[in-house]
């Protein structure tokens, strides 16, 4: 089982443009939720879903949007990048509201 | 908007030390969870605490929930260096929404 996938593992991006972000959850798993954790910071809850649709969200403007596949993968996509979008992104698949597993993340750099 | 504060936000013993972090809340949550965090990894689930007053032991580690499901302390007995990390508190809610803590940068040195 190779848990939690996440890709790319590091980005550089330049301002304005758009960034997608690939989420692999752990097998058996159908809940994915996507975290964004600045640097100093605990993660932050961007949104979750789960069969195919976003089930919570948390406090992100609409810049930040998703997607989950029928095979449960997921993406996360952002647009208009701002140098604040400078982070870890960090996306977590669970069973239902099961224990929550990680993956190691993407480190943004937006330039 | 439920907000988790911990602390000490930066903690450095020397081994064999123990040690107690705090994470406080004005909410109620339905359980807390508590992680460690390698750099360059994502967190890693330590344990989770549902019920007030609930304590749980891993091996050096404890943790107590609060009566009042507002609050948790972890507390580490005769500290290793491999306990060095950052531990990450989070509650959730009936609706499985994780809300964290900004973290206490735990290093123990040799």
């Amino acid at each position: 089982d190779a848990g939690v996938t996440q890709s790319p593992t590091h980005l550089i991006k330049t301002r304005g443009q758009q960034v997608t972000l690939r989420c692999s959850p752990k097998s058996g798993h159908d809940t994915v939720s996507w975290y964004q954790q600045a640097l100093g910071q605990g993660p932050q809850f961007i949104f979750q879903y789960y069969e195919e649709e976003e089930r919570q969200r948390g406090n992100f403007p609409d810049r930040f949007s998703g997607h989950q596949f029928p095979n449960y993968s997921s993406e996360l996509n952002v647009n208009a990048l701002l140098l604040g979008d400078s982070a870890l992104y960090l996306c977590a698949s669970s069973l239902a509201t099961g224990e929550a597993f990680f993956g190691q993340g993407t480190r943004l750099t937006v330039v | 908007t439920q907000l988790l504060e911990q602390s000490p936000q930066f903690l450095s013993i020397q081994e064999g030390e123990n040690l107690t972090v705090y994470c406080n809340s004005s909410s109620v949550f339905s359980s807390l969870q508590w992680y460690r965090q390698e750099p360059g990894e994502g967190p890693v689930l330590l344990v989770t605490v549902v019920t007030g007053g609930e304590v749980k032991k891993l091996k050096r580690l404890t943790f107590q929930f609060g009566d009042a499901r507002k609050d948790s302390s972890l507390h580490i007995t005769a500290a290793q260096p491999g306990d060095t990390g950052l531990y990450l508190c989070a509650g959730v809610t009936n609706a499985g929404k994780s809300t964290f803590g900004d973290g206490t940068t735990l290093t123990v040195k040799p």
